[in-house]
């Protein structure tokens, strides 16, 4: 069985672009997490989808936001890109919501310049 | 707020050897889950080991195991017969109701021969 995909693996723009990550979870995962990891700290929580509601967000401006599809992938949005949004962005699928395991993908690294 | 803390940045152990890695987490939840994962080089989050409190007894998968101290809302990770494979960085982390995963800031772990 495939693991969590994303794409693309690596990403580079320019400050005031806007980006579409994409996520697949695992066959049979109905719950979609986001999380932006900057270089040398530790993931943070940014969205939790489950069955295609937003059940969690964490502190993050409105410039970010996601969907989760029908078929339980998802797209993590973010407008007017700031330097400060470089980082690895990592999705997260989990097969219920609530205290569970989580299985990640290899995440999407951003570069805004 | 859930709070995790991980107060080694970096550790180092020779092959063969065994090492503990520490992680304290601050909460007033009764019911949830504890992770350790693994994050090497290459980006992607690995699962080593979970720990649901409900149960009393120390998660062990190999050569991984934890030491889960509730009262003291500790929870440690003891990797035996190191090996060069195991050279990444581990995050702790932690599941509530919320089902969103609460990260600490990682141990780099370098094996040497």
């Amino acid at each position: 069985d495939a693991g969590v995909t994303q794409s693309p693996t690596h990403l580079i723009k320019t400050r005031g672009q806007q980006v579409t990550l994409r996520c697949s979870p695992i066959s049979g995962h109905k719950s979609v997490s986001w999380y932006q990891q900057v270089l040398g700290q530790g993931p943070q929580f940014i969205f939790q989808y489950y069955e295609k509601e937003e059940r969690g967000r964490g502190n993050f401006p409105d410039r970010f936001s996601a969907r989760q599809f029908p078929n339980y992938s998802s797209e993590l949005n973010v407008n007017a890109l700031l330097l400060g949004d470089s980082a690895l962005y990592l999705c997260a699928s989990s097969w219920i919501q609530g205290p569970t395991e989580a299985f990640f993908g290899q995440g999407t690294r951003l570069t805004v310049v | 707020a859930q709070t995790v803390t991980q107060s080694q940045p970096e550790m180092s152990v020779q092959e063969a050897e065994t090492v503990t890695l520490s992680c304290t987490y601050d909460t007033s939840e009764n019911n949830y889950y504890l992770f350790w994962y693994k994050q090497p080089p290459s980006r992607q989050m690995i699962l080593v080991i979970r720990q649901e409190t409900y149960k009393q007894q120390n998660a062990t998968e190999n050569r991984f195991s934890v030491n889960f101290q509730k009262a003291a809302k500790s929870f440690s990770l003891k990797i035996s017969d190191s090996q060069l494979g195991d050279t990444a960085m581990y995050f702790c982390a932690f599941s509530g109701t919320a089902s969103k995963l609460t990260f600490g800031t990682g141990t780099r772990l370098q094996v040497t021969l």
